[in-house]
């Protein structure tokens, strides 16, 4: 079974709105933590925001969000006042809790293809 | 501060050659991660290192690839003999220390082509 799944392949969102891209994850450790990267065009792999399993509130990075949905297993990352430049793939990842053995590196979903209109 | 440095940026190479990557982790990084990314499979673990010991390489695909951290300022990638199928995006990637939150800094990739 897939530990993260994406169900966007792609998106495509006018300039200035809000967008909501979409990651379910899959664990049964009651510590893990949940990333998002951005990948542009140039390939590079770029740090947005991260989510910890005991955090009480949602994180927020300038126009990131992430609205994590603990009991559904969700980890929808919120991007406001979308811009030309957020036009990228974005990942959804995951690291497990070492109570379940988990690793150090990332597991990583398939990713969403954003793109951003004008 | 610099980033985690990756050569060469873009690779062509013929099937049966030797093919070696290169990384230079973030200074006083602990951690180093080799990942794979193509279109297929996405994104996938190959091997990482802490304090230049290798930790897990059960995503290394086969006794072709092999990884090296001779200090904790360099790691090599190397795969020989190369084929088709090895075309892809190799990444390194250095994080500080182990934990739940720490976050896992990517250098820029290396595209190699394998024809």
């Amino acid at each position: 079974a897939q530990k993260i799944t994406q169900t966007q392949p792609g998106m495509f969102v006018q300039e200035k709105e809000a967008v909501t891209l979409d990651c379910t994850y899959d664990t049964s450790d009651p510590s893990y933590g949940l990333f998002w990267y951005k990948q542009p065009s140039s390939g590079e792999m770029i740090f947005l925001i991260y989510q910890g399993s005991y955090d009480q509130q949602n994180a927020t990075e300038g126009r990131y969000s992430l609205n994590f949905q603990k009991a559904r297993k969700s980890a929808n990352l919120v991007i406001s006042a979308s811009q030309l430049g957020d036009s990228a793939m974005y990942f959804c990842a995951m690291r497990e809790g070492q109570e379940g053995g988990g690793a150090d590196g990332l597991t990583f979903g398939k990713g969403t293809h954003l793109i951003i209109q004008p | 501060d610099a980033g985690v440095i990756q050569s060469p940026r873009h690779e062509v190479t013929e099937m049966g050659q030797e093919v070696t990557l290169r990384c230079k982790p973030i200074s006083g990084h602990d951690y180093l991660f080799w990942y794979r990314q193509t279109m297929m499979r996405g994104l996938e673990l190959l091997i990482y290192f802490n304090n230049n010991v290798p930790i897990d390489d059960s995503g290394m695909p086969e006794d072709r690839f092999s990884a090296k951290m001779p200090n904790a300022s360099f790691s090599t990638l190397k795969i020989q003999p190369s084929e088709p199928r090895d075309s892809a995006v190799y990444f390194c990637a250095s994080s500080a220390y182990r934990g739940l939150g720490n976050t896992i800094y990517f250098g820029e990739g290396s595209w190699l082509t394998v024809v």
